[in-house]
Formats: C-alpha cells, sequence, structure tokens
C-alpha cells in the first residue's frame, strides 16, 4: 500500500511553454501533498505543501506564479511550470501523506527545458 | 531556528558495517526520518523514530537520542547496492502552519568492492 504515482516521468520542452506534472496517491487519500525539486547532487528543496481544497503554502523564494499548484482531490495534485526556461530544468518529486508521520514519495519527473 | 547536520560523504566496503550520524535543532520534536536515496530515483522510507533507543530492521537499524539532538542509521553486511544517498529529515511547520520536512544535505556512501 502507500504507492503514489507520477506523470510523467520525463518530459522535454521548448522555452517558453508549460509543462504540467500530475501526482496521484492510488491506494490512499492524501490529506497533504508535497513538491519537491532537486538539482543534480543536491539536496530535495521543498517548493511548497499543499492541502486538498485550499491553496498552496509556497516556500520562500518559489515563485506561486511560476509554479502553479492545484490541489483538486484526496488523491491528486499538479504541478504547472509556467513559461519554462532552460533554468528550470530539474528533478521535480512529490509526496504524499495522511498523517505527519508518513511521507511517500513518488517517482519523480525529469524536465528538460531547451 | 531549525537545523540539520550529516557528514558529506562516506566510504565503506561491502560485507562491513557503516554508522551515519545525524544532529538536528528543531523547535518542538516530532521524530525523524530516516531516507534513501539513489542517484536519479525518489527517495524511499528507511526509518521513523520517535523515541529514544535503537529500533533495528533488518540490515538496517536507526538509533534517537532526543536530549542530544542525534541520530544515527547503522548498515550492516554492507551491499553494492546500499551505496546511496541517505537523507535525514525531522518534521516541522510551514509558514500556512502545515506540516513538512526539514531535510539534511544528505550523506553520499560509496560501498567498495
Amino acid at each position: 500500500g502507500a504507492v503514489v504515482s507520477q506523470h510523467p516521468s520525463w518530459v522535454i520542452c521548448k522555452s517558453g511553454t508549460s509543462v504540467k506534472i500530475e501526482c496521484r496517491s492510488l491506494d490512499f487519500q492524501a490529506t497533504t501533498m508535497f513538491w519537491y525539486r532537486q538539482f543534480p547532487k543536491q539536496s530535495l528543496m521543498l517548493m511548497a505543501t499543499s492541502n486538498e481544497g485550499s491553496k498552496a503554502t509556497y516556500e520562500q523564494g518559489v515563485e506561486k506564479d511560476k509554479f502553479l499548484i492545484n490541489h483538486a482531490s484526496l488523491t491528486l495534485s499538479t504541478l504547472t511550470v509556467t513559461s519554462a526556461h532552460p533554468e528550470d530544468s530539474s528533478f521535480y518529486i512529490c509526496s504524499a501523506s495522511r498523517t505527519i508521520n508518513e511521507q511517500f514519495f513518488g517517482p519523480g519527473t525529469r524536465l528538460t527545458v531547451l | 531556528g531549525q537545523n540539520i547536520d550529516q557528514p558529506t560523504e562516506m566510504t565503506a566496503t561491502e560485507g562491513a558495517i557503516v554508522q551515519i550520524n545525524c544532529t538536528y535543532q528543531t523547535s518542538g520534536f516530532n521524530g525523524l526520518f530516516w531516507y534513501q536515496q539513489h542517484a536519479g530515483e525518489a527517495p524511499t522510507f528507511l526509518s521513523y523514530n520517535v523515541l529514544d533507543g535503537l529500533e533495528e530492521k533488518g540490515r538496517f537499524s536507526s538509533f534517537l537520542s532526543r536530549s542530544k539532538g542525534y541520530s544515527y542509521l547503522l548498515l550492516k553486511e554492507l551491499q553494492m547496492k546500499d551505496s546511496a544517498s541517505y537523507l535525514c529529515a525531522v518534521p516541522s511547520k510551514n509558514a500556512g502552519n502545515n506540516r513538512k520536512l526539514i531535510w539534511g544535505l544528505g550523506t553520499s556512501l560509496a560501498v567498495n568492492p
């Protein structure tokens, strides 16, 4: 149990386009979902925390207008990278939790912006 | 403030035992997590400690001392596949009072034959 999926697993796009990444909890209802970004050989960087039905809470330095997060249901959250640029190329990982004692990660999405 | 410290890199030999330390400073303690992350993959859960002492789970054990703000992950009978980054994390809350994890920078473990 506690499986989290992400789609797509990798995406290549042109500079200026928008990319949507989906995060789904497949066998449980996630009250909270988290979005992370990780650059090569660096640690996880939390971008935002989202609760179902409410606005996401963004970490300091993360542009909410550029990284749009929607948490429409207890099993789905989406991250949209708007007007992507090469510096947005990174590994984006979501995680989902039911309680404070757990956080289950999706497999990640590798974004490359040309 | 909140802070987590881990060694950046460690090297060990196949079949040996290695201990990865983590020290933390946090306002209000709600447990400590250890995750394993292989290159290019998402982290996978290893352990969660909320009480003092050692918890053993197969080849991996995790220890916590709340009074010292200290934890370690113990890996026994090392295998080549254990080469990965090991991340220490503690729960906290963000500006919206929602829970989140504060992550250490991770310890990159290289297991040599």
